[in-house]
């Protein structure tokens, strides 16, 4: 079955700089890449994903990069605030099914400091 | 529009009980899940549910029976209730063909 790993575990930057977190997967015929973020006692909420389609897409301070050759992709936020602070997921679809179902990574606990 | 409703919120179980999660979405999705969180493990599937009238295995369905009620509702099952199962449940739904989904608000169930 699908593999999702998740790189850094933690990350910790000040306000203003960027984070860059990085996913691997390894099933091949996956082609969507969702980005979650879950704020502390909250539900994940989805703030980009991208398809495999498209090498990179842009959402306002967030972006998302997929090399499907290589087998990973990379969430990028820019400009850091406090309120980025909050564990993301990254995920992937087992099979290219069309249904929707995920694998999840473990997930990056990010804190922004003032 | 509520989007995606999860009950109860927390729930307390001894060792051997059983209790019934709820989850209803009125967003006329498709597709249904059932996910655990648990720290540093991410969000791992348990059942989901393709369409109405189906349900299929995740990663993690040991100890868990799911139904498909109608289009609007898909409930999990504990049958008997161990320590293991101590995590937070969630309960999202998605359109076909967009896996992009929306998350119940969670259910936090611990076992003694």
């Amino acid at each position: 079955g699908e593999n999702v790993e998740q790189h850094p575990s933690t990350l910790s930057v000040q306000e203003g700089d960027s984070a860059v977190i990085k996913c691997t997967y390894s099933d091949s015929a996956s082609n969507y890449f969702p980005w979650y973020k879950q704020e502390l006692g909250k539900r994940p909420q989805l703030i980009i994903d991208i398809r495999s389609n498209v090498g990179e897409k842009k959402d306002q301070r967030i972006a998302v990069t997929l090399n499907k050759t290589a087998k990973h992709f990379s969430l990028h936020i820019t400009e850091t605030q406090p309120e980025d602070s909050a564990v993301y997921f990254c995920a992937a679809n087992p099979g290219g099914t069309s249904y929707g179902k995920l694998t999840f990574g473990q997930g990056t606990i990010l804190t922004v400091h003032p | 529009n509520a989007g995606v409703t999860q009950t109860p919120k927390f729930q307390v179980l001894k060792t051997g009980q059983s209790m019934t999660l709820q989850c209803a979405q009125d967003m006329n999705h498709n597709s249904m899940y059932w996910y655990r969180q648990d720290p540093g493990m991410g969000l791992r599937l348990i059942y989901y549910s393709a369409s109405e009238g189906t349900t299929d295995k995740g990663e993690v369905p040991n100890g868990y029976n799911v139904s498909r009620l109608n289009k609007r509702e898909f409930s999990l099952r504990l049958e008997s209730a161990a320590p293991s199962q101590t995590s937070v449940y969630f309960c999202a739904s998605s359109v076909t063909g967009d896996g992009g989904y929306t998350f119940g608000s969670g259910t936090r169930l611990t076992v003694v």
